[in-house]
């Protein structure tokens, strides 16, 4: 298996853009999180996902931001408008047999905003 | 909420030494308490965890133990290795989705 998969692996965009952040969570794998990463703030779950239904996104930091998960291998995390202060690196993760089981991370997306 | 707080922020150990990191934990209701690594540049990796009804588990070098009564969990790794130069995160959950993250521990060992 691939792991995780995440794209694109960098951006730098201007403030005002929408930005998009894909994931492919493993396959089988029926929980997906996104995580942001900030030295600031360190590692902040923004959203949960289980069976492709949002479960919690009380952690999604205003209305510019908006995740959804289509189908069970693939979700994206947009952002609409961008502002300097989202820069950060955003992970997103998979856990198969139930939440509190291993969450494999994926190898992030380093989101600058200028 | 459950709040972690995790210390030391930075250890520095020479190589062969051991390193112990402490979190603690608010909510009596949590029992799981996993721990990643994350190598500079990397994502987190989960490298050991321990449920609410085992007090100690280890896994070769390292070893994490549980003290429900004070609501603290340490991990600990012996004979330490450059490799072993990474951040730490611990965590905590009531059994539900959601991890609580520690700030973090920036491992330092020295050959």
């Amino acid at each position: 298996d691939a792991g995780v998969i995440q794209s694109p692996r960098h951006e730098v965009t201007e403030m005002g853009q929408e930005v998009t952040l894909r994931c492919k969570p493993i396959s089988g794998h029926n929980s997906l999180f996104w995580y942001r990463q900030t030295m600031m703030r360190g590692l902040e779950l923004l959203i949960y996902f289980n069976n492709n239904v949002p479960i919690d996104d009380s952690g999604m930091p205003e209305d510019r931001f908006s995740a959804k998960m289509p189908n069970a291998s693939f979700s994206t995390l947009k952002i609409q408008p961008s502002e300097p202060r989202d820069s950060a690196v955003y992970f997103c993760a998979s856990s198969g047999q139930g939440p509190t089981y291993e969450q494999y991370f994926g190898p992030g997306t380093r989101l600058t905003v200028t | 909420g459950e709040n972690v707080e995790q210390h030391p922020s930075t250890l520095s150990v020479q190589e062969g030494d051991s390193a112990v990191i402490k979190c603690t934990y608010s909510d009596s209701a949590s029992n799981y308490f996993p721990w990643y690594k994350q190598e500079l540049g990397k994502r987190p990796q989960l490298i050991i965890d321990i449920r609410s009804n085992v007090g100690e588990k280890k896994d070769q070098r390292i070893a994490v133990t549980l003290n429900k009564t004070a609501k603290h969990f340490s991990l600990h790794i012996t004979e330490t290795q450059p490799e072993d130069s990474a951040v730490y995160f611990c965590a905590a959950s009531k059994g539900d989705y959601k991890l609580s993250f520690g700030a973090g521990t920036t491992v330092t060992v020295r050959a």
